[in-house]
């Protein structure tokens, strides 16, 4: 167990709807990352928040939205969904911004979109 | 476009082999590498990070070692067991705090 928690663990919805999934991070870890692991693709950085701030920004969608909360757990908001937005989105938290430390992982968000 | 390779794609060797993995990165805007070990239906744990060239770390018969003049790290397993079997991740963190992820190296050991 990392300690960091996702909710929920499946999630199945029809496409054009709107879901939000959670993540809190391990005690103490500032940064949340978002991944997106689709069928024969490897993981995809979405984006990156610290301490409440977005750090950094990978191939995230304009549907696609996220924020960090005071309390630093962190949505990620997929709306319109598209039969291809079907995948499992992990997030992942460090002590602060990464810079050659660890990341660790959560059991991830399995989504899939009918 | 940054791109990280990973090869073999995917690997059967006997329990106890001895064997080794490539991740290729490129070699500018580099911050730090790491490798992961990711096993079905789980999620990604960490092994190494590695940030300056010519690096090696090890952790029981697991080593890597950095090499970033060239954009390249090894991971090597010594002596093969069948709970060593997972994808094997390298990720590239840049210098502007995005992170790129290899498509995995597949090692299955056979008993």
């Amino acid at each position: 167990d990392s300690g960091v928690t996702q909710t929920p663990k499946h999630l199945i919805t029809a496409t054009g709807q709107r879901v939000t999934l959670r993540c809190s991070p391990r005690s103490g870890d500032l940064s949340v990352y978002w991944y997106q692991q689709s069928l024969d693709q490897g993981l995809q950085f979405l984006i990156q928040y610290y301490n409440g701030e977005e750090r950094a920004k990978g191939n995230i969608l304009e549907r696609f939205s996220a924020q960090q909360f005071p309390d630093l757990h962190s949505e990620l908001n997929l709306s319109s969904l598209e039969l291809g937005d079907s995948a499992l989105y992990f997030c992942a938290s460090s002590v602060r911004s990464l810079r050659g430390g660890e990341q660790f992982f959560g059991p991830g968000t399995r989504l899939t979109v009918l | 476009i940054l791109n990280v390779e990973q090869s073999p794609q995917s690997l059967h060797v006997q329990e106890g082999d001895s064997t080794n993995f490539t991740c290729s990165f490129p070699s500018s805007n580099f911050y730090a590498l790491h490798w992961y070990r990711w096993e079905t239906a789980k999620s990604p744990e960490a092994l190494f990070v590695m940030t300056l060239n010519g690096d090696e770390k090890k952790k029981g018969r697991i080593s890597a070692t950095l090499n970033t003049k060239e954009g390249y790290s090894y991971l090597y397993i010594k002596g093969s067991q069948p709970e060593d079997s997972a994808t094997y991740l390298c990720a590239f963190e840049t210098s502007y705090d995005k992170v790129i992820f290899g498509p995995g190296t597949s090692l299955s050991v056979i008993p």
